[in-house]
């Protein structure tokens, strides 16, 4: 399967810490994705970062992307209650499709 | 802008009938649209990708007559799912892509919840 893995599955923090989830893949991409769900919700994107980038930021949020080890990570800065919520990371595969990966579920207790 | 809307967004039915969830994009015209399952506490699987005027293109497992996808315009996409059964009880999301973009960033409904008793 080409789907991809998270860790940690869960996570639970405390405002103002920050979280780092990880993001493993198993073939080469062009592009890796980071969505976040509401619980019973649909997924809102929020970063795209390109097989040629290495570290993309966007507010408090700060993606890095190793293709040697096929990997990447989701930093979210000074958490907020706000940003609970499930979060995957996706690569893209042929036809335009996304395979997303396992999650991983922040809980940001305040 | 890129609003995507799914109808209904929670449907009760029972056992042996067929329910129809619509996909459609609000401000843009979308040359490709996808439908994912996503069962509980568990990632978005994908079901099928819809582009308009053709046939779907199922993924591996997924029965095509049982989960009808039709793509008539740039705008509105839906999925039937046809003599549902409990082990059909989902969610069920789709995105869409912008026509004339690059097709890197799909834009998500806000999902259907179906529970089939």
């Amino acid at each position: 399967s080409q789907q991809g893995e998270e860790d940690p599955q869960a996570l639970s923090i405390q405002e103002g810490e920050n979280a780092t989830m990880n993001c493993s893949y198993k073939t080469s991409i062009n592009n890796l994705q980071w969505y976040r769900q509401n619980s019973g919700r649909g997924l809102v994107h929020l970063i795209l970062i390109r097989s040629n980038e290495r570290e993309k930021h966007s507010g408090r949020l700060r993606v890095t992307l190793d293709t040697s080890k096929k990997s990447s990570s989701l930093l979210i800065t000074a958490s907020r209650a706000a940003d609970t919520a499930s979060y995957f990371c996706a690569t893209d595969a042929r036809g335009g499709k996304l395979i997303f990966g396992q999650g991983t579920e922040l809980s940001v207790k305040p | 802008g890129a609003v995507v809307s799914q109808h209904p967004s929670r449907v009760i039915c029972k056992s042996g009938t067929s329910v129809k969830i619509e996909c459609r994009s609000l401000d843009f015209q979308a040359t490709t649209m996808f439908w994912y399952r996503q069962f509980p506490k568990q990632s978005l699987m994908l079901m099928a990708t819809s582009n308009e005027g053709s046939k779907a293109t199922y993924e591996q497992g997924v029965e095509k007559d049982k989960f009808l996808i039709n793509h008539a315009s740039l705008t509105l996409s839906t999925l039937t799912v046809t003599s549902a059964h409990p082990e059909d009880s989902s969610f069920y999301i789709c995105s869409a892509t912008l026509a004339g973009g690059l097709g890197e960033t799909q834009y998500f409904g806000p999902g259907t919840r179906l529970l089939v008793l």
